[in-house]
């Protein structure tokens, strides 16, 4: 079946614009989780959602983040006033159920490569 | 917060020899410890993952090991190949999100 997807692959802003991640999970995937990788580096967490409800923010790095997942499918990434420090890999991932308590496995999305010039 | 080492943060090996990438967490209750291998330029794949209540679990050539006392796992890859050439993350978890190690590339050489 089909894997996570996000888009857009890539994106060049230019500072001080806003850009929106999409991420659409797996189907029937409760749980939903945004990344950030950096280069050579492991994916760093920021958000994470089941279904509608955002369950953990601690790792969004400043209040011009902000992610939703209105109808606890697709799910929106929001960076407002980007800075070049916000370049990186945007990575999704989704799992069956949580984790933590004997859930399921989370699988990673393609990502989008964002860069603030 | 929780924090994940890992080394070695390269390793190389010849085609047909073992692979060891070990990892260690702070976090006493993390209770799921994942191993993902990410190809240059792909997205990590989940290759094997353990779970708090078992001390060892194996894949074909891949095993992990996890020691709960100690607050360590490890990789296993016996007879590697040069398709195991990637670099791998460890990651912990006790809630849902994952913390990820540094990586270890590996290469494998024929």
């Amino acid at each position: 079946g089909a894997g996570v997807s996000q888009s857009p692959r890539y994106k060049v802003t230019k500072r001080g614009q806003d850009v929106a991640l999409r991420c659409d999970p797996i189907s029937g995937h409760v749980s939903l989780y945004w990344y950030r990788q950096a280069l050579g580096q492991g994916p760093e967490f920021l958000t994470y959602f089941n279904y509608e409800a955002q369950q953990d923010k601690s790792g969004l790095p400043n209040d011009r983040f902000s992610a939703e997942r209105p109808e606890g499918s697709i799910s929106t990434l929001t960076i407002q006033r980007t800075e070049q420090r916000d370049s990186a890999m945007y990575r999704c991932a989704s799992s069956l159920g949580a984790v933590g308590t004997g859930g399921n496995e989370q699988y990673f999305g393609p990502g989008t490569r964002l860069t603030v010039t | 917060g929780e924090n994940v080492e890992q080394h070695p943060s390269t390793l190389s090996v010849q085609e047909g020899d073992s692979a060891v990438i070990k990892c260690t967490y702070s976090d006493s209750a993390s209770n799921y410890f994942p191993w993902y291998k990410q190809e240059l330029g792909k997205r990590p794949q989940l290759i094997i993952d353990i779970r708090s209540n078992v001390g060892e679990k194996k894949d074909q050539r891949i095993a992990v090991t996890l020691n709960k006392t100690a607050k360590h796992f490890s990789l296993h890859i016996t007879e590697t190949q040069p398709e195991d050439s990637a670099v791998y993350f460890c990651a912990a978890s006790r809630t849902d999100k994952l913390i990820f190690g540094t990586g270890t590339r590996l290469q494998v050489f024929p």
